[in-house]
């Protein structure tokens, strides 16, 4: 079975603060996603990667950053947390054309206070 | 710009009956589409999918229905159970040849609730 694993299950950070989320999937997937998913606005795309130090903005890439340095890893970072960035993060990988599927992590539940 | 809509936030059907969620996008360039279920604390897992070829697509107790010229699709459950009670989301993605096809758009999701 493919794996993602997302290293917290529930993240509490303060205003300002960097703050890193890790991704990793265990199936040698090229694609690579972060979205966050919010009550009434589903699931929004951030910052999606194809490969290896490629990355690309998703719909709502503002106050975030990616890193993937390592085929197997995708890093969320938030350069500097603010309360509107209070979600429930979701990382996912893919082989090939998204008609194939994602495999979505657990998620992180980030709250900024 | 919700290129992806779900107009129900939720829906509450009892066991044994169909449960029908809907599904409605704007983008002519989507050429695939999806359902993932969500439980609370987990991650989506895909359900079923259908290719715009086709207007119907059936496993086992989940049927996805498509409608391009309205640009609408549906999925139904038949019967509905309790552990069907979830957040389900419809997805789509583009056209290999348009190069749009590695990314999914989502909807905003349905939570159904089914009761005994």
């Amino acid at each position: 079975d493919v794996k993602v694993t997302q290293s917290s299950r529930y993240l509490v950070k303060r205003t300002g603060e960097k703050v890193f989320l890790e991704c990793v999937q265990d199936m040698d997937h090229e694609n690579m996603f972060w979205y966050r998913q919010d009550p009434g606005l589903g699931l929004r795309l951030i910052y999606f990667s194809y490969d290896v130090k490629m990355k690309e903005k998703g719909d709502i890439p503002e106050g975030y950053s990616v890193s993937r340095e390592k085929k197997e890893r995708f890093s969320l970072i938030l350069e500097s947390a603010s309360t509107n960035q209070t979600s429930m993060y979701l990382c996912a990988s893919s082989f090939g054309a998204a008609s194939y599927g994602y495999t979505f992590g657990s998620g992180t539940r980030l709250t900024v206070v | 710009d919700q290129q992806v809509k779900q107009n129900s936030p939720s829906l509450s059907v009892q066991e044994g009956r169909i449960s029908i969620l809907n599904c409605d996008y704007t983008n002519s360039m989507f050429d695939y589409f999806l359902w993932y279920k969500k439980y609370p604390a987990e991650g989506p897992t895909f359900l079923i999918s259908i290719s715009s070829i086709k207007d119907k697509n059936e496993d086992g107790r989940f049927t996805v229905f498509l409608n391009k010229s309205a640009k609408h699709l549906s999925l139904h459950i038949v019967p509905s159970q309790p552990g069907d009670s979830a957040v389900y989301f419809c997805a789509a993605s583009g056209n290999p040849n348009t190069g749009t096809a590695s990314k999914l758009t989502f909807g905003t999701g349905t939570r159904l609730q089914v009761t005994l």
